[in-house]
């Protein structure tokens, strides 16, 4: 149980370019995603937290505007990183926490390795 | 807000040695302590946890101690074997909290066979 994928693994795309990238809870329902990243040899910073149905919380200095998440139900959170530059270039991980298995606990994605050229 | 800290960044040790690698952290009010393991180009993946109602816990090869006094907390693995080899984070929050937990920089430990 508490399986979370995420799609594609692996993306490159231009410089301007928007890149989505989906978050799915495979066997439980995630009433709250996180969305993280990570630079190489380095740990992972909190980007946003994604509730269902409502506006995610980034944490700051995290565009908002630049960093978009939806959340639209309870099994899949979206990230889409809007006119993509080469230091956007990075590890992206979403997890999600599912109360039944572990009440504190959180779930990761296998991640999204983005490249912007 | 929280902040953890995690030593050593790097450990080598042979295989069938043990493997000790310590955080700590700064927030009183932190009481659930997970520990994750990374492999390259994957995700992070629980592998313990404990909460702060208990000093240790164990799973086979694996044990988590904590010092909720000093406010810090070790992961053990006993009989490294090289499939160990992987960065380990530890991180602390606060239950039932969504967004406050923090991890720390990680440990890359290498099993040499």
């Amino acid at each position: 149980g508490a399986v979370v994928s995420q799609h594609p693994s692996w993306v490159i795309c231009k410089s301007g370019t928007s890149v989505k990238i989906e978050c799915r809870s495979l066997d439980f329902q995630a009433t709250t995603m996180f969305w993280y990243r990570q630079f190489p040899k380095q740990s992972l910073m909190l980007m946003a937290t994604s509730n269902e149905g409502s506006k995610a919380t980034y944490e700051q200095g995290v565009e908002k505007d630049k960093f978009l998440i939806n959340h639209a139900s309870l099994t899949l959170s979206t990230l889409t990183v809007t006119s993509a530059h080469p230091e956007d270039s990075s590890f992206y991980i979403c997890s999600a926490r599912d109360p039944q298995v572990r009440r504190e606990g959180q779930f990761f994605g296998p991640g999204t390795r983005l490249t912007v050229l | 807000g929280e902040n953890v800290e995690q030593h050593p960044s790097t450990l080598s040790v042979q295989e069938g040695d043990s493997a000790v690698i310590k955080c700590t952290y700064s927030d009183s009010a932190s009481n659930y302590f997970p520990w994750y393991k990374q492999e390259l180009g994957k995700g992070p993946q629980l592998i313990i946890d404990i909460r702060s109602n208990v000093g240790e816990k164990k799973d086979q090869r694996i044990a988590v101690t904590l010092n909720k006094t000093a406010k810090h907390f070790s992961l053990h693995i006993t009989e490294t074997q090289p499939e160990d080899s992987a960065v380990y984070f530890c991180a602390a929050s606060t239950s039932g909290n969504n967004n406050d937990m923090r991890f720390g920089a990680g440990t890359r430990l290498t099993v040499k066979p």
